[in-house]
């Protein structure tokens, strides 16, 4: 089974701040890679699809990279709203799909 | 979109069922399937299983001897069964839609989620 681990587990920055978060996958998983926010009390929303595509609506102070085993989750300028739980989320075709254990993301 | 509904407290050893409401589009829709993903309390999310609208589905290994989904293409609906519960099932459950476009799968919607206790 692949696995998904994120890093940092948890990060507290000020706002205006570039907020990094990295996804490292157990095997190569090409770009099936996807990004979810979480706020407080909420459900999971969509924000990224194969690493880099912005879902619909989604601003563009996110940003996602990566290939193979590394991907990087990149929010430019941290705003208010953006305090949430992030989780990267990998797809195959088996199928099966597998979160990462989330990166809590406090505004200071 | 989505929503979810069914009891919120089930005995250890019962059988926890859920049913997932879709009010926008057709759950029939060639370009979705519908899942089911679970989040314990404090911790983070894991994908039970989803279902295409012929009925086929596919499960998490961990789980699959103990879930069942189906489809209701009439009531534009989709259900989850987990059989044998204990209290480590005790989670909030969403639905969600999976988009499948090309080769890439994405859950685009989630419902709101139903917290679900094993408890007796």
């Amino acid at each position: 089974d692949i696995q998904m681990t994120q890093s940092p587990s948890f990060l507290s920055a000020f706002l205006g701040d570039r907020v990094v978060i990295t996804c490292q996958a157990s095997q190569d998983i090409s770009e099936s890679l996807n990004w979810y926010q979480q706020r407080p009390g909420e459900a999971p929303k969509l924000l990224m699809f194969d690493v880099s595509n912005l879902e619909s609506g989604v601003p563009t102070r996110f940003r996602g990279s990566g290939s193979g085993t590394h991907f990087t989750f990149t929010i430019r300028s941290l705003q208010p709203e953006d305090a949430a739980t992030y989780y990267c989320q990998h797809y195959d075709h088996v199928p099966s799909y597998t979160f990462g254990q989330g990166t809590k993301v406090e505004i200071k | 979109q989505l929503q979810e509904s069914g009891p919120r407290l089930v005995k250890p050893s019962e059988t926890l069922s859920l049913t997932c409401s879709v009010s926008t589009g057709s759950i029939s829709s060639t370009s979705y399937s519908w899942g089911w993903i679970r989040q314990p309390p404090g911790k983070g999310l894991e994908w039970i299983g989803t279902i295409y609208h012929d009925g086929s589905a596919s499960y998490n290994p961990s789980l699959k001897s103990r879930v069942t989904m189906s489809v209701d293409t009439s009531k534009n609906q989709f259900s989850l069964r987990l059989s044998s519960v204990t209290a480590a099932d005790t989670s909030v459950y969403y639905c969600a839609s999976l988009r499948m476009w090309g080769r890439s799968r994405f859950f685009d919607s989630w419902g709101q989620g139903a917290r679900v206790t094993v408890s007796s």
